[in-house]
């Protein structure tokens, strides 16, 4: 199993443009999360689908933050407009289903946003 | 979901075993302890839970006591590569599928 791929590894961008962010998760996992990790508020979850539907996207900073989910085995988060305090590391996680099963989490998206 | 506390950093020597205390003094019946741990420059990585029997996986050791208000993670031989910051976090059953990390603890093992 490939685990949990998400892609691009690392972004640099400047402020104002679009950022897309992706992720497949393990095959078979129903379960699907967003996580920001930075020096200042640490990990911190942004949103969290099961099913495909979004379930409780209140760690979602602001608008310019958006997350889908079309299918089973792809989702994306998009900034747009980027900005600086963006910048921060970008992991997806996937669990089994609902409950108590544990998360396994992708490499992570570094971004920069200059 | 509760609290927990856990000291900031910790050292062990390689080969010895490493004890990971966590405190979740607030921790309701049906909530489980879990923990993950975060090697530099990856994601988190789980590791073990439990609801209040001592679990054991070929990690680690999970002791909690018996009044749940506390539990120590053990990694029996610790190497070079259990480096890493140690998160321990309390879930309830039937709740939310959030992790909610706090600031961990980084545990250095030195040769």
């Amino acid at each position: 199993d490939a685990g949990v791929i998400q892609s691009p590894r690392h972004e640099v961008t400047e402020m104002g443009q679009e950022v897309t962010l992706r992720c497949k998760p393990i095959s078979g996992h129903n379960s699907l999360f967003w996580y920001r990790q930075t020096m200042m508020r640490g990990l911190e979850l942004l949103i969290y689908f099961n099913n495909n539907v979004p379930i409780d996207d209140s760690g979602m900073p602001e608008d310019r933050f958006s997350a889908k989910m079309p299918n089973a085995s792809f989702s994306t988060l998009k900034i747009q407009p980027s900005e600086p305090r963006d910048s921060a590391v970008y992991f997806c996680a996937s669990s089994l289903d609902r409950g108590l099963n544990e998360q396994y989490f992708g490499p992570g998206t570094r971004l920069t946003v200059t | 979901d509760a609290k927990t506390t856990q000291p900031t950093s910790m050292d062990c020597a390689e080969g010895r075993a490493a004890n990971l205390p966590c405190n979740h003094s607030t921790i309701s019946g049906n909530e489980y302890v879990y923990w993950y741990r975060q090697i530099h420059s990856q994601g988190p990585q789980y590791i073990i839970h439990g609801l209040k029997n001592n679990e054991t996986n070929e990690m680690a050791s999970l002791i909690i006591t018996e009044d749940r208000k506390s539990s120590t993670l053990i990694l029996p031989h610790a190497t070079l590569r259990d480096t890493a910051v140690y998160y321990c976090i309390v879930r309830a059953q039937g709740g939310s599928e959030k992790l909610v990390f706090g600031k961990g603890t980084k545990l250095t093992v030195n040769p």
